[in-house]
């Protein structure tokens, strides 16, 4: 069975830093682009972009390009996403999905992590 | 890419068919897909390439389309069907996008 597990939720300060996770099972990790989608408060879900386990390429939503570093560690089935200047407005639920192929849908979610950005 | 769904919100009741639709701004086919979010939930994939059924997904959700406008449907709305329905474009020469959502409420 796919499985998407997601780090917790996280409390933090404008300015700071953070980086969350994604851990696949059930499948071959390193051979399936990993997406992450942001979705605001009652609002709905934004395509962040992208990144292949195998060999770490990525791939970013314009928005997103120079806003946020995605990553991963195929040692460790594990991706991330990672903020070096966290903004109120980054306060969200982010999930982490499985592409069924490159530039494809999504056939698999995490259970989303809530990050929240607060003074 | 724009995504526009209508309506945003939706009010039905069990039994009713169901009808949301999908219109890009320049033509995605055949890559759309559409996905259902209950609430405080991960979405989960209800359809993809137009108008394919993953294995899982029930026989009551079905969709159609082409070009640049696509349908959801629900033959009979089930109580686990009131949730928020999201379609996305996705392909390799532009930027995947989702539509704004529509919200099937009681």
């Amino acid at each position: 069975e796919v499985q998407l597990v997601q780090s917790g939720a996280e409390v933090k300060k404008p300015g700071e830093s953070l980086k969350i996770s994604c851990k696949g099972s059930g499948y071959s990790f390193t051979q399936y682009w990993i997406a992450w989608v942001r979705q605001r408060p009652g609002k709905a879900l934004e395509y962040m972009g992208i990144v292949y386990p195998g060999d770490s390429d990525t791939r970013y939503s314009p928005s997103f390009q120079g806003q946020v570093t995605m990553s991963a560690n195929k040692s460790i089935n594990t991706a991330f996403l990672q903020w070096t200047g966290l903004k109120a407005s980054d306060t969200a639920i982010y999930y982490c999905a499985k592409l069924f192929d490159y530039a494809d849908y999504i056939d698999h979610w995490g259970q989303g992590t809530v990050v929240t950005v607060t003074s | 890419i724009q995504m526009t769904q209508s309506p945003s919100t939706l009010s039905a009741s069990i039994g009713d068919r169901v009808t949301i639709t999908c219109r890009a701004s320049q033509s995605v086919s055949p890559w759309l897909a559409w996905y259902r979010q209950k609430p405080g939930k991960a979405p989960e994939l209800l359809i993809y390439r137009e108008s394919n059924l993953p294995s899982g997904v029930p026989s009551r959700f079905s969709g159609s389309g082409s070009g640049a406008e696509f349908t959801l449907t629900i033959s009979s709305l089930q109580p686990d069907d009131f949730a928020t329905y999201y379609c996305q474009q996705y392909n390799d020469y532009s930027p995947v996008t989702f539509g704004g959502g529509t919200k099937v409420e009681i």
